[in-house]
C-alpha cells in the first residue's frame, strides 16, 4: 500500500493568514486529490491534482482560495488562504492506488482551527 | 449526478452481536462502490469495495458487503461487533473514470458497547 504522508498534522491559525499542507507520496503516482472536512460532516472533493498542469477544481472551490502545486510524481501542496473561521476543517490529500488498482489511498488528514 | 445516503447517524451495537451499517446508491452506469473507517484523529481506511462480481464482498477486518442491485444498496456487515470497530464508517461511490474522485455518504458513526 502507498505510503502517504502530511504536514503539518494540526495547526491553529489567524484569520486572514494563509496555511500550506504538504502531501508526500512514497511511490509515483499520477493523480491526486485533496478533500476538505468540514467538523461533523463528511468528505467533499476540493480538486484534483496532476503533475505538469493546473489542477482542476470542483464546484464551489476556487484556485485564489485553495492554491494547488504538483512539482513532481510524488509531492503536491494545498494552500488555504486568507483564512476564515469556517476554513476550519480536516483536509486530506489522497491517491490512486499504483499501477492503476481501484482504491484510493488517504493521508492521515491536517486539522486546521482558524481563530 | 453519483450519490451515496446513508440513512443513520449513528448504529449502536453490543459487543458480539451483528453489525449492519446501511448505504443506498443513484448512479448511472456501473456502480463503484467503496466502504473507507476513520478512527479518531486518522485518515480513512479502506475496507472493501465492489466492483464487478459476486455480490458479497470481503474486505478488511471482518467486514463483509452486499451489493444489491434491486435495491441499489451496497451495506456494510459484521458478524461480530468488536469495541475496536467504533469508528466512522462513509460509503463512497466513484464520481468519474479516476479511481480516487468519491462522492461519500454523510458517515455513519459506529458505537459498539462491551
Amino acid at each position: 500500500s502507498a505510503v502517504i504522508s502530511q504536514k503539518p498534522s494540526r495547526d491553529i491559525c489567524q484569520r486572514g493568514t494563509s496555511l500550506t499542507i504538504q502531501c508526500q507520496v512514497d511511490s509515483q503516482v499520477t493523480m491526486m486529490f485533496w478533500y476538505r472536512q468540514q467538523p461533523g460532516q463528511s468528505l467533499t472533493l476540493i480538486a484534483t491534482a496532476n503533475q505538469g498542469s493546473e489542477a482542476t477544481y470542483e464546484s464551489g472551490f476556487v484556485i485564489d482560495k485553495f492554491p494547488i502545486s504538483r512539482p513532481n510524481l510524488t509531492f503536491s501542496t494545498l494552500t488555504v488562504s486568507n483564512m476564515s473561521p469556517e476554513d476550519s476543517s480536516i483536509y486530506l490529500c489522497s491517491v490512486e492506488r499504483p499501477r492503476g488498482n481501484t482504491e484510493a489511498f488517504f493521508g492521515q488528514g491536517t486539522r486546521l482551527t482558524v481563530v | 449526478a453519483q450519490s451515496v445516503a446513508q440513512p443513520e447517524d449513528q448504529v449502536n451495537v453490543a459487543e458480539g452481536n451483528p453489525l449492519t451499517v446501511k448505504c443506498t446508491y443513484s448512479v448511472s452506469g456501473n456502480p463503484y462502490l467503496f466502504w473507507y473507517v476513520q478512527y479518531p484523529n486518522r485518515g480513512l481506511q479502506f475496507l472493501l469495495k465492489y466492483i464487478t462480481g459476486d455480490n458479497l464482498v470481503k474486505g478488511s477486518y471482518g467486514f463483509e458487503a452486499e451489493f444489491n442491485k434491486s435495491q441499489t444498496s451496497f451495506h456494510l456487515k459484521k458478524p461480530s461487533a468488536l469495541v475496536s470497530d467504533s469508528a466512522l464508517y462513509f460509503c463512497a461511490v466513484r464520481i468519474s473514470d479516476s479511481w480516487g474522485k468519491f462522492q461519500f455518504g454523510a458517515g455513519t458513526q459506529v458505537v459498539v458497547t462491551p
